[in-house]
Formats: C-alpha cells, structure tokens, sequence
C-alpha cells in the first residue's frame, strides 16, 4: 500500500499570505489528523478529521483550518500567516477499525517558512 | 493539563546494547500508548503501540506498559547505528478519537 502523502512538500510564504496543505491518507484510512512540529514545542496536534467532520480539536487559533472530502483527502488551511506559524506540518491517517484503531501513520510532512 | 514526560537525552549505548527508553504520562485514563521513531529532517514512524498492561514484543523492540505507574518504556535489543534517533512517546488519552500528545522526545545514539 502506498503511504500518505502530502502537498507540497516545501513551502514559503509571507506574513498576512495565507496557506492550503493537502493530504492523502493511505488506502482505506478513514481517519485523518494533522500536526505541527517545532523544535521550542515539539509535535502538537491540531485537529482529526473523520467522516468528514471535525471530531476534535487542539488548542490553535482559528486561524488553522481544515476539511475532508469524501474519499478521505484532507487539506488544512492557515490564514493571516505569522513567522510563529514556520513549521513542519504532519498529516497522519488511521485505519478507525480493527485491531490497530489508534495506530496513526505520518506522511513526510510540508516544511512552511514565513518571511 | 495532560503531560507526556520523557528524559531528552542524549542517551548514548555501544552497539551491541540494550537501550531503555522510559516515558511518564500524567492522566490515569490514558487509552493507547505508542513509540515512534524520528530521523532527522524525516517524519515520525511508528514502531510499536500498546494497549494493556504488560510486554509487547516485536522483533528487537519491546514496549512495556504499567497504568497503575502511568509509565511506558521501550527496550531495543542489540542496539545499531541505525537506530540512532529520536525516539517520541506518544499517549492516545481519548476514547474513538485519534490526537496523540507527544513527549518531547529522547535522542538515542548508538556508538559503533
């Protein structure tokens, strides 16, 4: 099975622009969250989409946004970017069933600088 | 607040070794455990999850699970230079939801 997979795999960007991440989950994965990996703040999560809907949030402002189509892609959205928002954005999909429920599977991430 | 707690390292152990990897989460109600393992400038990959309490073996890698302690280590047997990286906890602490908190992370240097 092919892995996830994001676009694009670097980005740059400046402040006020805005952002749209893309994401493909592995084949069959109903579950998509997305992360944020800083070297001061490590991997925090964001938000997990599932079914289509939001089923949960992390604590970021409104600023960072997402959706998910019904074949399961996802894309996540930063509007009014801020240097703060520089990072490596992971993508990670779940198969939601069976014995390896929670188990999450990253793809290699979108490198965002803002300038 | 919610706290996944590992010692940040540098962890250094001579090729050949055992290295043991601990991690302490701070909420007793914590559901699914997890250890991955970052390369730099590369993505988390996940090694091993853990459900119940007890060992969990998988090739060289052993995870052990302890709720009453909220602790959760990772052994790797015969340690490689390949293994040199960082190695990320990970606590799933809901119920039919996928946000894991990560730890910090503990760098792990295998020296040849």
């Amino acid at each position: 099975k092919a892995g996830v997979t994001q676009t694009p795999r670097y980005l740059i960007k400046t402040r006020g622009q805005q952002v749209t991440l893309s994401c493909s989950p592995i084949s069959g994965h109903r579950s998509v969250s997305w992360y944020q990996q800083t070297p001061g703040q490590g991997l925090q999560f964001l938000f997990e989409y599932f079914s289509e809907t939001q089923r949960n949030k992390g604590n970021f402002p409104g600023r960072f946004s997402g959706r998910q189509f019904s074949n399961s892609r996802s894309e996540m959205n930063v509007s009014t970017l801020e240097l703060g928002d520089s990072a490596l954005y992971l993508c990670a999909s779940s198969p939601i069933t069976g014995y390896s429920t929670y188990e999450q599977y990253f793809g290699p991430g979108t490198r965002l600088t803002v300038t | 607040q919610k706290e996944v707690e590992q010692n940040s390292g540098p962890l250094s152990v001579p090729e050949g070794a055992i290295a043991s990897l601990n991690c302490t989460y701070s909420d007793r109600v914590s559901q699914s455990f997890f250890w991955y393992r970052q390369y730099s400038g590369k993505s988390p990959e996940l090694i091993m999850s853990i459900y119940s309490n007890g060992d969990k073996e998988d090739g060289r890698f052993t995870a052990q699970l302890n709720k009453a302690s909220q602790y959760v280590s990772l052994l790797i047997r015969d340690s490689q230079p390949s293994d040199s990286a960082t190695y990320l906890c990970a606590v799933n602490w809901q119920t039919g939801a996928n946000n894991l908190f990560f730890g910090t992370g503990t760098r792990l240097t295998v020296i040849p």
